[in-house]
């Protein structure tokens, strides 16, 4: 089944600097991928996704590329700010029935001022 | 739009006793649900699926008589979680996706449950 890494495990930034967290996924076939925000007990918010069809997809300061040949995929946030951190999961969508998604192991990101 | 809800949000118990956790899509028919568990610090553990009408597909090691997931309408899917014991306390949260949206692959999650088994 699918398999999905995450890393780095935790980032810490300053504030304005650039943050970029990186997973990779197994199955080739997969064409879902979704980013998540998830602040201390809060519910995981999704922050951007992409499809297989796209190799990148912008939203202000939040990117997500994705490299199908080496299955890989990156989210990059800019100018970061203080209430940009949080933990971010990525995912995958496994292939079969009912969309189930595989998530990584999550990145928790200080940005510090 | 896209709002889950579940209740309740916090719960204390005896150990033997069991929990039921509603998971309601308040603006959006949702025929799937997923119910995750997540341990301090870790990530999101999908247990089961949930599908309106049908019976729950559980993950693999997840206990289908521990866990009883039932989906009873396109709003509504319950986790119970049947004899707890401390091992079972943890933040249990649900998703679900819009049924005929335009990215059905979305979850939106709800605020989740945190169960303190004693």
């Amino acid at each position: 089944g699918e398999n999905v890494e995450q890393h780095p495990s935790t980032l810490s930034v300053q504030e304005g600097d650039s943050a970029v967290i990186k997973c990779t996924y197994s199955d080739s076939a997969s064409n879902y991928f979704p980013w998540y925000k998830q602040e201390l007990g809060k519910r995981p918010q999704l922050i951007i996704d992409i499809r297989s069809n796209v190799g990148e997809k912008k939203d202000q300061r939040i990117a997500v590329t994705l490299n199908k040949t080496a299955k890989h995929f990156s989210l990059h946030i800019t100018e970061t700010q203080p209430e940009d951190s949080a933990v971010y999961f990525c995912a995958a969508k496994a292939i079969g029935g009912y969309n189930k998604l595989i998530f990584g192991a999550g990145t928790r990101l200080a940005v510090h001022p | 739009g896209a709002v889950v809800s579940q209740h309740p949000s916090r719960v204390i118990c005896k150990s033997g006793t069991s929990v039921k956790i509603e998971c309601r899509s308040l603006d959006f028919q949702a025929t799937t649900m997923f119910w995750y568990r997540q341990f301090p610090k870790k990530s999101l553990m999908l247990m089961a699926t949930s599908n309106e009408g049908s019976k729950a597909t559980y993950e693999q090691g997840v206990e289908k008589d521990k866990f009883l997931i039932n989906h009873a309408s396109l709003t509504l899917s319950t986790l119970t979680v049947t004899s707890a014991h401390p091992e079972d306390s943890s933040f249990y949260i649900c998703s679900a996706s819009i049924t005929g949206g335009r990215v059905q692959e979305t979850q939106y999650f709800g605020p989740g449950t945190r169960l303190l088994v004693l």
